[in-house]
């Protein structure tokens, strides 16, 4: 939390293949890593979390994994669809762990 | 279950106009957000709600910002006077309770032009 770093800020992929995208968080007492997806002219929507108990988590196309020692968590989709094209934010909770920030965002597209 | 709702959607003021954005929150979430989202970047936390109860302001420009959540349902969020930098998309949200890793549930957003 405090200072969520994502990278990259743009990603082109062909329509098949694998998207990483990667974040570094600041606070080491940070718990929650939660991953959202925002459509063109839509709010963000939260599309996978893990908490720090876990190394790794998945939910049929999407993984995310996490380093607490490296303090990064990368989100993974596999076989990447043209409905998968939209930005993506990591987010870390604050040092009150009442709020969370977000990283910068990554647009990713996927080309056909 | 209907999610949260905004208006209006779009809006184009001059500067040092004053403008106010409404948010209703879904139903029975006890937390309310408002961020603002500039081009290319990420959601930034402008005030936080618990109930009608504020938890979080310390990014919010108060000079110029406000916001309220009357009986804890509805808010508004209010900017008097605009200035060109604060174009942006003004997001609202809402989550069961106050904590970092409760889903927050977004709204469709305002998008406020600046002249």
């Amino acid at each position: 939390g405090e200072n969520v770093e994502q990278h990259p800020s743009t990603l082109s992929v062909q329509e098949g293949d694998s998207a990483v995208i990667k974040c570094t968080y600041s606070d080491s007492a940070s718990n929650y890593f939660p991953w959202y997806k925002q459509e063109l002219g839509k709010g963000p929507q939260l599309i996978i979390d893990i908490r720090s108990n876990v190394g790794e988590k998945k939910d049929q196309r999407i993984a995310v994994t996490l380093n607490k020692t490296a303090k990064h968590f990368s989100l993974h989709i596999t076989e990447t669809q043209p409905e998968d094209s939209a930005v993506y934010f990591c987010a870390a909770p604050s040092s009150s762990a009442s709020k969370i920030i977000f990283g910068s965002g990554t647009r990713l597209s996927i080309r056909p | 279950e209907a999610g949260v709702a905004q208006s209006p959607r779009y809006k184009i003021i001059e500067k040092r106009q004053s403008v106010a954005f409404w948010c209703n929150p879904i139903s029975g979430h006890a937390t309310l957000y408002w961020y603002q989202q500039i081009l290319g970047q990420g959601p930034k936390l402008l005030i936080q709600f618990q109930n009608n109860g504020v938890v979080d302001d310390s990014q919010l420009p108060k000079d110029r910002f406000s916001a309220e959540r009357l009986k804890g349902v509805d808010s508004t969020l209010k900017i008097q006077p605009a200035k060109l930098e604060d174009s942006a998309v003004y997001l609202c949200a809402s989550s069961l309770a106050g904590v970092s890793y409760n889903e927050q549930f977004f709204g469709p957003g305002t998008r406020l032009t600046v002249l």
